[in-house]
């Protein structure tokens, strides 16, 4: 079964400062892989998502995630944060359980605390 | 705005009681999906609903069911209601229910069972 493992639950840095989420996955296919924000009180945004080809992806707000597989990883990083990127960050993998089905598992969450 | 509508935002209930929360999917989206967020279990698949029909299930309870109309919108009915049913619960949709397709989240409702 897919799981997704994301090893640190809280982490602080200063603004302005780099960031790396790290995120591993385990599924036996090729994944497809994504992250996700979510600020207080509201739902899941999506940052960026790799299905295949370049390994380096970018997305929103200036995120972008590397693509792994040697090591299953799927890490997030930003070089720069800013205080309003202070938020709890999720990591999914998508699998294909049936013909038409479809779903997200999600890692634990990263909550990231933004010191000015 | 994802363009997830979910309604109520807030709900208060009682134990043993049954609740109906609803979800509208993005224009287009025919695929509508739910999901479950705890503290304990962070956040758990529900169900996956394609053009009306079921496709997928994951961890949900025998006392919670879900449907999606012809509309296209979607109902989470969760019925002899514990505490530990307290969580946020949300809807997404996508355009399709195949791989690669991004979910698009609503902003959940919160339910609180005293």
């Amino acid at each position: 079964a897919q799981s997704v493992t994301q090893p640190d639950i809280h982490i602080t840095v200063s603004e302005g400062a780099s960031l790396e989420l790290r995120c591993n996955y385990s599924y036996g296919a090729t994944p497809y892989l994504f992250w996700y924000v979510q600020s207080p009180g509201q739902g899941l945004q999506l940052l960026l998502k790799y299905f295949s080809g370049d390994t380096l992806v970018q997305g929103i707000k200036g995120f972008e995630a590397e693509f792994k597989r040697s090591q299953s990883s799927f890490n997030l990083r930003k070089p720069s944060v800013h205080w309003s990127d202070a938020a709890e960050y999720f990591c999914a993998v998508a699998s294909l359980p049936g013909a038409g089905s479809y779903q997200l598992t999600f890692g634990k969450g990263t909550k990231l605390s933004v010191i000015p | 705005d994802s363009g997830v509508t979910q309604t109520p935002k807030h709900l208060i209930t009682a134990t043993g009681q049954r609740v109906t929360l609803r979800c509208s999917p993005r224009s287009g989206d025919l695929s509508v999906y739910w999901y479950q967020q705890s503290l304990d279990q962070g956040l758990q698949f529900l169900i996956q609903y394609y053009n009306g029909e079921e496709r997928a299930k994951g961890n949900i309870l025998e006392r919670f069911s879900a449907q999606q109309f012809p509309d296209l919108h979607s109902e989470l009915n969760l019925s002899s209601l514990e505490l530990g049913d307290s969580a946020l619960y949300f809807c997404a949709s996508s355009v399709a229910g195949v791989g690669g397709s991004p979910l698009h989240f609503g902003n959940g409702t919160r339910l609180t069972v005293t």
